[in-house]
């Protein structure tokens, strides 16, 4: 396996159930993120984790709830979700989570589509 | 504050020809990066283009380029010979010295054959 990967692609869930959203990279990057994207609104940044403590919360609700158990993978859990909550979610790394080289860039998985009913 | 703008949400282009995709940024960092990232409707964004700040020379990576001008704080993407799978969003990005990355709305481009 290459790159950054996620499961499931897609999910349909119930604003009631408990749900987590996986993502690893093979890159041997420091740094992990969470993304939400919504129709026509720029990426919102949720999580960032740098060497598995979480060093931003971008004032996420307390729905989603991270998790980074070694510096490969991330996860997101998600329990008593709302419609609105419905997005793509897009994990992503890099080498470190403060800019010390300029060149270092965030390389993305495939996202994982949601859908809250 | 930064500050990512993308003014085009939606572009045409013909097959075999060229594009350019406009971004504007505002930033007070002294060093910062720009990237591009392409978003096919599968959802994955695929990193395209770097360019630093302190970069003399505008980048390139095969078809792509990156007209960069900084006192006008912009830093178009340019795609030579448009081809059909090159349709998808394409999103600007900066990050600043602080490590965080911001992003614009993204522009839409269609290849027509």
């Amino acid at each position: 396996e290459t790159g950054v990967t996620q499961t499931p692609r897609h999910l349909v869930m119930g604003m009631t159930n408990k749900k987590s959203l996986k993502c690893e990279q093979h890159l041997g990057h420091n740094a992990m993120y969470w993304y939400k994207q919504s129709a026509k609104k720029p990426l919102e940044l949720m999580f960032v984790y740098s060497l598995e403590e979480r060093v931003e919360n971008n004032s996420v609700p307390s729905r989603f709830s991270p998790e980074c158990p070694n510096s490969s993978h991330l996860f997101l859990h998600l329990h008593t979700l709302q419609p609105e909550d419905s997005a793509l979610y897009l994990c992503a790394s890099s080498q470190y989570a403060s800019i010390r080289q300029s060149t270092d860039t965030q390389y993305f998985g495939p996202g994982t589509r949601l859908t809250v009913l | 504050a930064q500050k990512i703008t993308q003014t085009q949400p939606g572009m045409f282009v013909q097959e075999k020809e060229a594009v350019t995709l406009d971004c504007t940024y505002d930033t007070s960092d002294p060093s910062y990066g720009l990237f591009w990232y392409k978003q096919p409707s599968s959802g994955e964004m695929i990193f395209l283009i770097y360019q630093g700040s302190y970069d003399q020379q505008n980048a390139t990576e095969g078809r792509y380029s990156l007209n960069f001008q900084k006192a006008r704080k912009s830093a178009n993407l340019v795609i030579s010979a448009s081809q059909l799978g090159d349709s998808a969003m394409y999103f600007c990005a900066m990050r600043g010295e602080g490590g965080q990355f911001y992003f614009g709305t993204g522009t839409s481009l269609t290849v027509i054959p």
